[in-house]
């Protein structure tokens, strides 16, 4: 059964400090890696997707990677800014179905 | 951009009440999801649908049902709420290629007295 944690559970940092959220999970066969970004009340929004075939992704300030073989992704977010302060949770899609697996998330804060 | 939509951001509902949570995407996708997010339990899955009329149970489907009569809409429905049931519902949606993330909608916050 996949498993899939995420550490550390909660970061504080100063503004412009670059910063990496770590994500592992148990079954290497993955469909694809999706990391989410969570604010308080709201919704997920999907931000960077990895398939099971590619080793990262990068969206402005974000970078993810994906280690299939020893179950590990990153997500690298370059530059903090109090406005990243949220919850980023990854979730793991695998081969043999629609279902997703979530991380408990990592809350962020960022200091101004 | 893919819009998810829930009908409801706030509900508040009586114990035995009959509750309808409605979902809509505009993507034309197949794949539609009801999770709930709880503190310490993270996102469990509830049920799911590859199509229209199909569904499948997720994880904890118990005192749940779900409708899937158009592809563009999903429906959550408590049979008879209970207060255990208070908790953020969140829909999501995917067209299952590899290639297509989860897009989720703004979320339900149920509470049931």
């Amino acid at each position: 059964k996949q498993e899939v944690t995420q550490i550390p559970a909660a970061l504080s940092v100063p503004e412009g400090e670059n910063l990496v959220l770590n994500c592992s999970f148990t079954d290497s066969a993955i469909y694809n890696l999706q990391w989410f970004r969570q604010d308080p009340g709201k919704g997920l929004t999907s931000l960077l997707l990895i398939q099971s075939s590619q080793r990262e992704q990068t969206s402005g300030r974000l970078n993810a990677s994906l280690d299939k073989s020893s179950g590990r992704s990153t997500l690298y977010i370059a530059a903090s800014q109090p406005g990243d302060s949220a919850t980023y949770l990854c979730a793991v899609r695998g081969t043999g179905g629609f279902k997703t697996i979530f991380g408990a998330g990592t809350r962020l804060f960022v200091k101004a | 951009d893919v819009k998810v939509t829930q009908s409801s951001r706030y509900l508040v509902k009586r114990t035995g009440e009959k509750v309808f949570l409605e979902c809509v995407q505009d993507m034309d996708h197949e794949n539609m999801f009801w999770y709930r997010q709880d503190p310490g339990l993270g996102l469990r899955l509830i049920y799911f649908s590859y199509d229209v009329k199909m569904k499948e149970k997720g994880d904890i489907p118990e005192g749940y049902s779900v409708s899937r009569e158009k592809k563009e809409r999903f429906s959550l429905i408590l049979e008879s709420a209970s207060t255990n049931q208070t908790s953020m519902y969140l829909c999501a949606s995917t067209s299952g290629t590899g290639f297509s993330p989860l897009h989720f909608g703004n979320g339900t916050r149920l509470t049931v007295t």
